[in-house]
């Protein structure tokens, strides 16, 4: 399975703004996933990260607030951009390993963010 | 309809009990299934997957029911550790997964 790394694993900031979440695999993966998790509430989308081109983003979320870099098949980062306190949530990242259908998504540990 | 459907729970049960939990999903082309268990504060871990009618891992087997298009999940035995909350997982036949808002299970001693 793999390995995911991610950092900071939480953070407090103030609104207004501005926080980088990085996520390191310890192999190459050709598609990283970020996802939320509000309290309370089952895994959100955000975004689709892939090299070599601009990430895809799921309705409801846009680029501007949440830009995303994918510099090569082991590594992306999220943004999350003019934070309030809506944004307070667990930012997930993750990649998938297998075959076809039987891939399995294995998840970061997460970043736990709070909007101040 | 959503598109993944679980009860939230919260199943409180006693130790040695058996517990199922079903998930419903609504696009009838899906590949593949899967059970994640999500402790508090913590990122899903995979607990099962299901690719064809079945799968069983000890204590815990999880069944696939194409024709009705639910999944369930039976833990046998409900150790205290078992308490989580079990995310159902749905791979409809694209790169993405679609997540069930997970059923709480708490186990009593």
């Amino acid at each position: 399975s793999a390995v995911i790394s991610q950092k900071p694993s939480r953070d407090i900031c103030q609104r207004g703004t501005s926080l980088t979440i990085q996520c390191q695999v310890d192999s190459q993966v050709t598609m990283m996933f970020w996802y939320r998790q509000q309290p309370g509430q089952s895994l959100t989308l955000i975004a689709t990260a892939n090299q070599g081109s601009e990430a895809t983003y799921e309705s409801g979320f846009v680029i501007d607030k949440f830009p995303i870099s994918r510099p090569n098949l082991t590594f992306s980062t999220l943004t999350v951009s003019n934070m309030s306190p809506e944004d307070s949530s667990i930012y997930l990242c993750s990649v998938t390993q297998g075959i076809l259908a039987k891939n399995i998504q294995y998840f970061g540990a997460g970043t736990r963010l709070s909007v101040l | 309809r959503k598109e993944v459907e679980q009860d939230p729970g919260p199943f409180n049960v006693p130790e040695g009990a058996t517990v199922a939990f079903n998930c419903t999903y609504s696009n009838s082309a899906s590949q593949s299934f899967f059970w994640y268990r999500q402790d508090c504060r913590k990122e899903p871990k995979l607990l099962m997957s299901v690719y064809s009618s079945g799968n069983e891992d000890g204590r815990f087997t999880a069944q696939l029911n194409r024709a009705s298009q639910y999944i369930s999940l039976l833990i046998r035995d409900s150790k205290l550790s078992d308490s989580a909350t079990y995310l159902c997982v749905v791979n409809p036949g694209t790169y993405k997964y679609i997540f069930g808002t997970g059923t709480r299970l708490k186990v009593l001693a």
